[in-house]
């Protein structure tokens, strides 16, 4: 099966800062490739799918980008609704399987 | 809008059954364009895949927990449901169904999750 390393698993950051997190897969996965945020005591919210897609009603400042082995959610100005933890997530098309990262948590520097 | 909503026991008692529904609103579980899945979060960490179906029966399970698990539709009642045999203190964790998108394999929306406790 593919394993998916996130980092960093914690980041500090102020306001304004751009904040990039990445995540590897030890095998293609082509883009299917999905980022999410949360926030303590909420479900997860699509940020970005197939990579780079923005979902609709996300801000502009979060952007996806890479193909294959390796991908990196970017956002470009940190906002303080940005604090949060962050997890990508993974489809095996071969094996039909999702594997979550391990989450990044962007915590107030 | 999409909305889904889990139910079920907030307490199991370790070697019990868990089982859970998944309740879909204004979507039709019979879809060619979406899977139905469940996701959990044991407290204070990150999230783990556990099941997906399709409004067929197909399904797909996570190989960890493959030999414990079943995921079925009831297309009458447009819900979906969860059964985790034999569950233990580890099986502890907030469970979360959501709506997969097909076309790219992602989670669209989700449902607000239930705490499921295992203890005696």
């Amino acid at each position: 099966d593919i394993q998916m390393t996130q980092s960093p698993s914690t980041l500090s950051a102020s306001v304004g800062d751009r904040v990039t997190i990445t995540c590897r897969a030890n095998q293609s996965i082509s883009s299917w490739l999905a980022w999410y945020q949360q926030k303590p005591g909420k479900a997860p919210k699509l940020l970005i799918y197939k990579a780079s897609t923005l979902e609709s009603g996300v801000p502009a400042r979060f952007s996806g980008s890479g193909s294959g082995t390796g991908f990196t959610l970017t956002i470009s100005s940190l906002q303080p609704d940005d604090f949060a933890t962050y997890y990508c997530q993974l489809y095996d098309i071969y094996f039909g399987t999702w594997t979550f990262g391990r989450g990044t948590k962007v915590e107030m520097k | 809008q999409v909305q889904l909503q889990e139910s079920g026991p907030g307490l199991v008692k370790p070697s019990e059954t868990l089982s859970l529904t998944c309740s879909v609103s204004g979507d039709s579980i019979i879809s060619t364009t979406y899977y139905w899945g469940w996701i959990r979060q044991p407290p204070g960490m990150g999230l783990e895949w556990i099941a997906t179906v399709f409004y067929s029966g197909s399904s797909y399970y996570n190989p960890s927990l493959k030999s414990r698990l079943s995921i079925s539709v009831d297309t009458s009642r447009n819900q979906f449901s969860l059964r985790l045999t034999s569950v233990t203190a580890a099986d502890t964790a907030v469970y979360f169904c959501g709506r997969v998108d097909r076309r790219a394999y992602y989670f669209d929306h989700w449902g607000q999750g239930i705490l499921v406790t295992v203890s005696s």
